[in-house]
C-alpha cells in the first residue's frame, strides 16, 4: 500500500491568511494525486487532479504542487468558504487518501 | 449535469446485510467506472473498490473482499453496494463516486450514505 502522510491534521487561520497542506508519499507517485475538500455536511468536491491542475470552476486562490515526493495544496488568501476538511489522494497504485486537513477559522 | 444520487441512513442490525444504491445521471452510464469509498466517523476516507457497468467487472480492495458486492443495474442507471455480516466496524458514510472527463479518479461524489450497524 502506498501510504499518504499529510500534515497538519488541523490548522486555525484567518480570513485572507496563505495557508499550505502537505501530503507526502511513502512511495513514488509520479504525480497522481488530487485534493479533496470535504464540507460539514459531508459534501466532497475534487479541487485538485494531476497533482496541480484546477478542476473547472474551482477558484484560483487554490493551487497544487510538487517537490520531490512532498505535494502540496495552497489557499493564496482564504475565504469563508474554504474553512473545511482537505485530504489528498493518490492513485499511482489502488487508490488511498491522507488522514485529512482539518482547517478552522481563528 | 453528472449527478450521483445516494439513498438516505440506514440502521441495520448486528449480523444484517445492506445494499446500497447510487443512482448516475448526465451521462452514459456504461462509459465509467463507478467506485465506492468508506468514511468512519471523524476519520479518512478508504477505497472500497470499483465496477464496470459495461461488464461487471470489479476490482476490490483487499480489506473489503468478503465484506462488499459491487454490482450495477444498467437499466436504471444504479450502482449498488452490498454490505454483508455487518459490526460495528461497518457503521460508516458510504460515498459513490466517478473519474471525471480528464479521466483522473473522483471528479463525481454522491452525497453519502450513512450505515449505522445497532442492535
Amino acid at each position: 500500500d502506498i501510504q499518504m502522510t499529510q500534515s497538519p491534521s488541523s490548522l486555525s487561520a484567518s480570513l485572507g491568511e496563505r495557508v499550505s497542506l502537505t501530503c507526502r508519499a511513502s512511495q513514488e507517485i509520479s504525480g497522481y494525486l488530487s485534493w479533496l475538500q470535504q464540507k460539514p455536511d459531508g459534501t466532497i468536491k475534487r479541487l485538485i487532479y494531476a497533482a496541480s491542475t484546477l478542476d473547472s470552476g474551482v477558484p484560483k486562490r487554490f493551487s497544487g504542487s510538487r517537490s520531490g515526493s512532498d505535494y502540496s495544496l495552497t489557499i493564496s488568501s482564504l475565504e469563508s468558504e474554504d474553512f473545511a476538511d482537505y485530504y489528498c489522494l493518490q492513485y499511482a497504485s489502488y487508490p488511498t487518501f491522507g488522514g485529512g486537513t482539518k482547517l478552522e477559522i481563528k | 449535469e453528472v449527478l450521483l444520487q445516494q439513498s438516505g441512513p440506514e440502521l441495520v442490525k448486528p449480523g444484517a446485510s445492506v445494499k446500497i444504491p447510487c443512482k448516475a445521471s448526465g451521462y452514459t452510464f456504461t462509459d465509467y467506472n463507478m467506485d465506492w469509498v468508506k468514511q468512519s466517523h471523524g476519520k479518512s476516507l478508504e477505497w472500497i473498490g470499483d465496477i464496470s457497468p459495461n461488464i461487471g467487472a470489479t476490482i476490490y480492495n483487499q480489506k473489503f473482499k468478503g465484506k462488499a458486492t459491487l454490482t450495477v443495474d444498467k437499466s436504471s442507471s444504479t450502482a449498488y453496494m452490498e454490505l454483508r455480516s455487518l459490526t460495528s466496524e461497518d457503521t460508516a458514510v458510504y460515498y459513490c463516486a466517478r473519474r471525471g472527463y480528464d479521466g483522473y479518479l473522483f471528479a463525481y461524489w454522491g452525497q453519502g450514505t450513512l450505515v449505522t450497524v445497532s442492535a
